[in-house]
C-alpha cells in the first residue's frame, strides 16, 4: 500500500459525458501528479500540482482539467468523452521542497479505470 | 529531450534463472532513473532509483540495478527469478522542467517466469 487513495476504482461511462477522477496523496506529500495508462499510449504524464498550483503540463488535452484543492487532494476533470480516453488513470505523490530538483520518487496510487462506451 | 527505451516487450525465464530487464537512457544532464513494478490491476511499484549516489542501486525484492554511463544503460538484475516476479516492470527518468517534475517511462517489459 503506498498511502495514495484513488476513487472510483472503475468508472463506465457514454461518449460526450463528463467524469471527475479524485486522489488522495500521501500524508505530508504536497505534490501530486496525474497520469494516463493506455495499451497504445503507454504511460504518459498529464500534469503536476504542488500545494493547489500547477507545476508541470504534459500531453493532457485541453478536454481535461485538474485542480488540487487546500486539503491537498486532488481531482481530475474528462469532460467530452470519446472511446479514445478508455485508460488506466493513476495519481501519484512525492515530497518536494518549495524548490524543486528531480529526483524525488513518486508514489502510485492503484489507479482508476475509464471504460467510454 | 529525456528518455529511455527498453529493449524487449516480453521477456521469459525459468525460476531461479538471472533475470535481466534491459533499459538505455538519453539524456544531456545526468539523469534521475527509476525502475517500477507492475502486478496485474495494480498500481506501479517503486523497486529502486538512482540518484548519483552510487552506480550500483540496490532495491526491493533482490533487485538491483547498475548506472553505466559509458553505454547510457540502466539495467535491471535479479540473480534468482521467482514465480512471484512475474509482472511489468517499467523504467523511467525523471524530467525536471523547471519547476516540476514529470516521470517519462519506458515502453514496459513484461516479464514471465517458467516452471
Amino acid at each position: 500500500d503506498s498511502g495514495v487513495t484513488q476513487t472510483p476504482k472503475h468508472l463506465i461511462t457514454a461518449t460526450g459525458q463528463r467524469v471527475t477522477l479524485r486522489c488522495s496523496p500521501r500524508s505530508g506529500d504536497l505534490s501530486v501528479y496525474w497520469y494516463q495508462q493506455s495499451l497504445d499510449q503507454g504511460l504518459q504524464f498529464l500534469i503536476q500540482y504542488y500545494n493547489g498550483e500547477e507545476r508541470a503540463k504534459g500531453n493532457i488535452l485541453e478536454r481535461f482539467s485538474a485542480q488540487q484543492f487546500p486539503d491537498l487532494h486532488s481531482e481530475l476533470n474528462l469532460s467530452s468523452l470519446e472511446l479514445g480516453d478508455s485508460a488506466l488513470y493513476f495519481c501519484a505523490s512525492s515530497h518536494e521542497s518549495r524548490r524543486p530538483r528531480g529526483g524525488n520518487e513518486q508514489f502510485f496510487g492503484p489507479g482508476t479505470r475509464l471504460t467510454v462506451l | 529531450a529525456q528518455s529511455v527505451t527498453q529493449l524487449g516487450s516480453h521477456v521469459s525465464v525459468s525460476e531461479g534463472a538471472l533475470v535481466l530487464l534491459r533499459c538505455n537512457y538519453s539524456s544531456s544532464v545526468p539523469p534521475y532513473l527509476f525502475w517500477y513494478v507492475q502486478y496485474p490491476n495494480q498500481g506501479l511499484q517503486l523497486l529502486l532509483k538512482y540518484t548519483s549516489a552510487a552506480t550500483l542501486v540496490k532495491g526491493i525484492n533482490g533487485f538491483e540495478a547498475e548506472f553505466k554511463k559509458s553505454e547510457t544503460s540502466f539495467h535491471l538484475t535479479k540473480p534468482s527469478a521467482h514465480m512471484s516476479d512475474a509482472a511489468e516492470y517499467f523504467c523511467a527518468v525523471s524530467v525536471f522542467t523547471g519547476g516540476g517534475n514529470k516521470l517519462t517511462f519506458g515502453t514496459g517489459t513484461q516479464l514471465k517466469v517458467e516452471l
